[in-house]
């Protein structure tokens, strides 16, 4: 399986603020992508990061508010920036390795924005 | 956009009782996962449904993928404690511009009380 890892694991913000967490894999993937998992409730993608170009978003996610960089096939960042309260949620990085045809997540970073 | 309408939200129940998780969709989906999540973790996958129909089971888990892969259920039987958590589904949608990327149901929070 992929072994995934994130700093911080968590952390708590002043508003206004801005924090990047990192993604870490322990093999070369294709497909890197990052969710959103607020208090109480399922998991959102917010984006795919693409290795060599510019991240793919989803609706309601845009790159100002949420930059991603993918400079290699086993790491991966995303900043949260300008964070408000709203803001407070998990932040989890997943991979799909076509090896196992299975989806890996890592742990998460739990964010709190005061 | 694809949704997933999964129930119940919550499941207190006593141990060695059966039950089931529903998951339905409007959307055709390629293939439907399962997944569990503990505390502090991600969603470890259970299992991928991918043929219409389908019938898969894990010891005391059973899933099943609508003949039309719009739905699935995962039935428990005999639940103990050890099964208590969050279950999740998730979708991965028609086409290839979707492939890896999921679409999750709401979740339901399981309690296995012994």
């Amino acid at each position: 399986s992929a072994v995934i890892s994130q700093k911080p694991s968590r952390d708590i913000c002043q508003r206004g603020t801005s924090l990047t967490i990192q993604c870490q894999v322990d093999s070369q993937v294709t497909m890197m992508f990052w969710y959103r998992q607020q208090p109480g409730q399922s998991l959102t993608l917010i984006a795919t990061a693409n290795q060599g170009s510019e991240a793919t978003y989803e609706s309601g996610f845009v790159i100002d508010k949420f930059p991603i960089s993918r400079p290699n096939l086993t790491f991966s960042t995303l900043t949260v920036s300008n964070m408000s309260p709203e803001d407070s949620s998990i932040y989890l990085c997943s991979v799909y390795s076509p090896s196992y045809n299975e989806q890996f997540f890592g742990p998460g970073t739990r964010l709190t924005v005061l | 956009t694809q949704l997933l309408e999964q129930s119940p939200q919550f499941l207190s129940i006593q141990e060695g009782e059966n039950l089931t998780v529903y998951c339905n969709s409007s959307s055709v989906f390629s293939s439907l996962q399962w997944y569990r999540q503990e505390p502090g973790e991600g969603p470890v996958l259970l299992v991928t449904v991918v043929t219409g129909g389908e019938v898969k089971k894990l010891k005391r888990l059973t899933f099943q993928f609508g003949d039309a892969r719009k739905d699935s259920s995962l039935h428990i039987t005999a639940a103990q404690p050890g099964d208590t958590g969050l279950y999740l589904c998730a979708g991965e949608g028609a086409g290839g511009t979707s492939y890896g990327k999921l679409t999750f149901g709401q979740g339901t929070i399981l309690t296995v009380h012994p």
